[in-house]
């Protein structure tokens, strides 16, 4: 039982490319989440899925982009990338929105 | 913003030792979780608590609630140095969204 899968798990990039963080889930589980964590900030929820073909804005969706293909799958898409976005990004699911998560190892993407 | 606000940001502690944080948030919740994360590694949930509980135990983590103080408390007893690690809070807000703080580092020393 794999849990939660984030694809890559390290990327570097240079201003201005793009790219798509994968993310997939074998519990079926109906709620997905993307986070990012800086240094001192915790975790900030970019954006949110109650199910599939769904999705919300969190708290820093600025510059970033979601798919919800299924009910399995997650993805983030950064059109333009930023230094800024340099960061340690999280997938999550759960069975419902506000029950316990469980997480993918994180992608750790860089932005030269 | 982020709706909850963990302190302290880092605590040390002897092995054998207790260790507490708390947490503090800003809207009303249906429930709040608290989780661990180890270095370079994803966050492992430990224990979810419901608005209308006020405390809860799960081996040696214990859980506190004050709704009417919007604060949490966790509670690690007989500290391990396998707890040293960073420790977060989470409430669902605005739909059910997860909302994390900052964290409490701890390092338990031998």
């Amino acid at each position: 039982n794999a849990g939660v899968t984030q694809t890559p798990k390290f990327q570097v990039l240079k201003t201005g490319q793009s790219m798509t963080l994968q993310c997939a889930q074998d519990m079926n589980h109906n709620s997905m989440y993307w986070y990012r964590q800086d240094p001192g900030m915790g975790l900030r929820l970019i954006y949110y899925s109650a199910s599939e073909g769904t999705t919300d804005k969190g708290e820093v969706p600025n510059g970033y982009n979601v798919s919800r293909l299924n009910k399995r799958e997650f993805s983030l898409r950064l059109e333009s990338a930023a230094p800024s976005q340099t960061s340690v990004y999280f997938c999550a699911s759960s069975d419902q929105g506000g029950t316990e998560a469980f997480f993918g190892q994180g992608t750790r993407l860089t932005v030269v | 913003s982020q709706q909850g606000e963990e302190d302290p940001q880092a605590l040390s502690i002897q092995e054998g030792e207790n260790a507490t944080m708390n947490c503090s948030y800003k809207t009303s919740i249906n429930n709040l979780q608290w989780y661990r994360q180890n270095s370079g590694r994803g966050l492992v949930h430990l224990i979810l608590i419901r608005s209308n509980e006020r405390e809860k135990h799960s081996g040696r983590l214990r859980v506190t609630l004050d709704t009417s103080k919007k604060s949490s408390s966790l509670l690690i007893t007989a500290s391990r140095a396998a707890d040293t690690a960073s420790y977060f809070c989470a409430t669902d807000y605005n739909d059910y969204k997860l909302s994390f703080g900052a964290g409490t580092t701890v390092t338990v020393r031998a």
